[in-house]
């Protein structure tokens, strides 16, 4: 069993949706919850964390963790087609530094 | 410059070629990263310096060498590749890799292809 499991997609919506993007996890240990974005041909970049469990919201973005269920999402509302992109997970405990990622969710904003 | 950067965007080499791949960070940050990304797969940690030092060797062949000559320079040497090591290979950075929240932020990658 992977540590971190992403549907890697492609997943498809018309512009103005609201998207759901998920990953669940195994080890209860993490504590740091991140997304980051991936556009074609550039390196990921760090959208939103969390610490524990609840969630944060940025602007159109919204990151919710459920420790209890080992489940974290990042909802994006009003989609725009510039929000077309790889959506990177990754995670990390209090005590060592190394991401776990998932496997990222390839999503395209249809006009 | 700015940020992270990487040098050659795209690389093609045969199994018996040598080749070097450079990153460059423009941040002053403490820690430098090599991941190997290939598609529908997670990132692969490959390598990590901090402050000069490897720290962590991710069980990567020995045909990946890593260089770290000062903070802001990181090598990665590449020799007798095989084909299933054609991917994306990215370089981050980072301010302190000492736990909990340390926002990595990467270059746009190498475009590898072995042949």
């Amino acid at each position: 069993q992977k540590e971190v499991e992403q549907d890697p997609g492609p997943l498809s919506v018309p512009e103005g949706a609201i998207v759901s993007l998920n990953c669940t996890y195994s080890n209860s240990a993490f504590q740091y919850f991140m997304w980051y974005r991936q556009y074609s041909r550039k390196g990921p970049e760090l959208l939103m964390y969390t610490y524990s469990s609840g969630n944060k919201e940025d602007g159109r973005f919204t990151a919710q963790v459920d420790k209890s269920s080992k489940y974290i999402s990042l909802f994006i509302r009003d989609s725009q087609p510039s929000d077309s992109a790889t959506y990177l997970c990754a995670m990390s405990t209090d005590s060592n530094y190394q991401l776990i990622w998932g496997a990222g969710t390839k999503l395209i904003i249809k006009p | 410059e700015t940020g992270v950067t990487q040098t050659p965007r795209h690389l093609v080499m045969g199994m018996t070629n040598k080749k070097s791949l450079k990153c460059e960070q423009h941040l002053g940050h403490n820690a430098m990263y090599w991941y190997k990304q290939s598609a529908k797969k997670p990132l692969e940690l490959m390598f990590v310096y901090s402050l000069e030092e490897r720290v962590e060797n991710n069980s990567v062949p020995s045909r990946f060498s890593p260089e770290c000559p000062n903070s802001s320079h990181l090598f990665l040497h590449l020799h007798t590749l095989q084909p299933e090591d054609s991917a994306l290979y990215l370089c981050a950075s980072s301010q302190d890799p000492a736990g909990g929240l340390d926002e990595q932020f990467f270059g746009p990658g190498t475009r590898l292809t072995v042949l």
